[in-house]
């Protein structure tokens, strides 16, 4: 089993419709991160959460420590969101990322 | 644009061979991590280094290695290439705990 598991693996919507993409992860960490990997490789750090909340523009992230759980949610979807989305998680001190598997999301017109 | 920037961009070498993989972080981070992402798969860790020292390996075989240099670039060097080594390498630049920043990669095939 992954210590980090995403769901679902494939994401397909509507343009306009409210998207959340589920981690769960089974270790202690120190911090959660969400990623976007665009066709080609590049990796785009979303956030980087311990607790609670965050918001950046139509992107929502929020945390569960107790239940070791994390969504991130995309408001009024747009093709321009598809792309593959990635949960890691940091544990102790240090910044090794341990990756799951990603969500492929697309959004269609 | 993350200001790190990886070489080449892609690289075909035959099994058995070596190869060596660039990276220049963003000015002033003290820490690169490498990443080997297979097709289809999430990236896996390899190794960090923290002030031109290691500071933690991932499950990866002695044949991956790597230097961090002053000027805040670093390498990737694997020797006896395998047909798995086949695979997109990812290196990212932080202050050791902060949030990473991704360069574009390089895509290794190995025939």
């Amino acid at each position: 089993k992954n210590e980090v598991e995403q769901s679902p693996q494939n994401l397909t919507a509507q343009e306009g419709e409210f998207i959340t993409i589920n981690c769960s992860y089974s270790v202690g960490i120190s911090a959660l991160h969400w990623l976007q990997q665009h066709p080609g490789g590049g990796i785009v750090s979303l956030f980087m959460l311990s607790s609670g909340k965050k918001k950046h523009g139509r992107l929502i992230a929020t945390i569960n420590i107790q239940e070791k759980h994390s969504s991130l949610h995309i408001t009024a979807s747009h093709p321009r969101d598809s792309a593959v989305y990635i949960c890691a998680v940091t544990r102790g001190s240090g910044s090794r990322l341990t990756f799951g598997e990603g969500t492929q999301l697309t959004v269609n017109p | 644009e993350t200001g790190v920037t990886q070489s080449p961009t892609h690289l075909i070498k035959t099994r058995g061979q070596q190869v060596t993989l660039r990276c220049s972080s963003q000015s002033g981070h003290n820490t690169v991590s490498w990443y080997q992402q297979a097709l289809g798969q999430g990236p896996q860790f390899i190794f960090q280094y923290y002030r031109e020292e290691e500071n933690g390996r991932g499950n990866f075989p002695p044949r991956f290695s790597g230097l961090q240099f002053p000027n805040y670039s670093s390498e990737l060097n694997v020797n006896a290439l395998e047909l798995d080594d086949s695979a997109l390498y990812l290196c990212a630049s932080s202050e050791l705990s902060d949030t990473q920043y991704f360069g574009p990669g390089t895509r290794l095939t190995v025939l």
